[in-house]
């Protein structure tokens, strides 16, 4: 079975750009999480799509945003990008509609924001 | 490959030892665990997880023990192999829709 595939792995973006970043989750699987990691502020939660429906956010500004298709593919945009959104970005997939499962992650996009 | 982390605690052992990694988590009314390990340039990678109602949960070469009492979480790997090396993190979640939330995360560094 293939894992949770993320594109592209890497991306340099000039500030005020936007980005979209992609995430194929394992097959089956609904639930989709995103993560943004950075060595200051660790693993922190961006949020979780399950049927095409946001479910759950973390505490990030509005230009981080989402959206999931009905085969469950993901995809994470950042508009008006900031010199601070450098880090990795980690899409994690899941099984369960309701309760909390061992989520699955990527390997990740890199991005880096000069 | 890039750092995880730059000034993460760091737990050194001697190979074949066994190691013992610890997690204080917050949320009280948290009701499920998990345990990730990630090598340098990859994404985190699934070790154990338990839920609230247990205490203990064993799986290859990991024990997890929970301790809702005083808030801790742990790791337990036996014989630990150079493979192992890498930073480990803890997570909680409450409430359903897989919110994951993580700890700074601990260095592990098995030394031959």
């Amino acid at each position: 079975k293939a894992g949770v595939t993320q594109t592209p792995r890497y991306l340099i973006k000039t500030r005020g750009q936007q980005v979209t970043l992609s995430c194929s989750p394992i097959s089956g699987h609904r639930s989709v999480s995103w993560y943004q990691q950075t060595p200051g502020q660790g693993l922190q939660f961006l949020f979780e799509y399950f049927s095409e429906t946001q479910r759950n956010k973390g505490n990030f500004p509005g230009r981080f945003s989402g959206r999931q298709f009905s085969n469950s593919r993901s995809e994470m945009n950042v508009s008006t990008l900031e010199l601070g959104d450098s880090a990795l970005y980690l899409c994690a997939s899941s099984t369960r509609e309701g309760g909390n499962t061992e989520a699955f992650f990527g390997q990740g996009t890199r991005l880096t924001v000069v | 490959g890039e750092s995880v982390g730059l000034h993460l605690p760091t737990l050194s052992v001697q190979e074949g030892d066994n190691s013992i990694i610890n997690c204080a988590y917050s949320n009280s009314a948290s009701d499920y665990f998990i345990w990730y390990k990630q090598e340098s340039g990859k994404g985190p990678q699934f070790i154990i997880d338990i839920r609230s109602n247990m205490d203990k949960r064993q799986g290859q070469r990991v024990t997890v023990l929970l301790n809702k009492t005083v808030k801790h979480l742990s790791l337990q790997i036996a014989a630990t192999q150079p493979g192992d090396s890498a930073v480990y993190f803890c997570a909680e979640a409450s409430g359903g829709y897989n919110k994951l939330i993580f700890g700074a995360g601990t260095r592990l560094a098995v030394h031959p």
